[in-house]
């Protein structure tokens, strides 16, 4: 199995910070890298698709990148509403895997 | 827009099997633009792909759960099934239901259903 490791599992900041969640799996997946936005009680919401490209109606606030094994996820100016747990996941082979997830609270 | 509604017992006992439904509005189980699967996430854990079909019947199933999972489609009613056999309090998780796009760059799960909780008693 492909390991996806998240970091850091948590996150303090404030509103209007930007900040950076990284995501390392254990062998190249290409650009096979979802990024999912969890907030308590919900499903997962897909943010990006592909490493870098952006979902339909996700604000442009929130950006991806990365190749290979090596990707990150970027949220330019935090918002109140993006305080929420993260996921990264492969779909380059089965089965596929998530991130452990990184939780982003409000410092 | 895709939904999809999962629906089932909460509450399921050790060794039983454990029957889900998702029903899938506003798209065709016959759309060969998606995989039609499952996810379960433990509480307060990550996520864990079960597995998922195909219009054509194909499946692929998670290796550690193969031996006790089977998912189908209902075509006529428009829906999705699992079923998870000897169920113990490892398998206690939300259950979600979720379309694997084959169309989309990068294969992600794109439409989510809201999920059930599932406890296994003993």
């Amino acid at each position: 199995d492909i390991q996806m490791t998240q970091s850091p599992s948590s996150l303090s900041a404030s509103v209007g910070d930007r900040v950076t969640i990284t995501c390392r799996a254990s062998q190249s997946i290409n650009n096979y890298l979802n990024w999912y936005q969890q907030k308590p009680g919900k499903a997962p919401n897909l943010l990006i698709q592909a490493a870098s490209s952006l979902q339909s109606g996700v604000p442009p606030r929130f950006s991806g990148s990365g190749s290979g094994t090596d990707f990150t996820l970027t949220i330019s100016s935090l918002q109140p509403e993006d305080f929420a747990t993260y996921f990264c996941q492969q779909s380059s082979s089965s089965p596929y895997t998530f991130g452990q997830g990184t939780k982003l609270e409000i410092k | 827009q895709v939904q999809l509604q999962e629906s089932g017992p909460g509450l399921v006992k050790s060794s039983e099997t454990l029957s889900l439904t998702c029903t899938v509005s506003g798209g065709s189980v016959n759309s060969g633009s998606h995989y039609w699967g499952w996810l379960r996430q433990p509480p307060g854990k990550g996520l864990e792909w079960i597995g998922h079909i195909y219009y054509s019947g194909s499946t692929n199933y998670r290796p550690s759960l193969r031996s006790r999972v089977t998912i189908s489609v209902d075509t006529s009613k428009n829906q999705v099934s699992l079923r998870l056999s000897a169920v113990t309090a490892a398998d206690t998780a939300m259950y979600y239901c979720a379309t694997w796009s084959v169309v989309v760059p990068g294969n992600p799960f794109d439409y989510w259903g809201q999920g059930i909780l599932v406890a296994v008693s003993s």
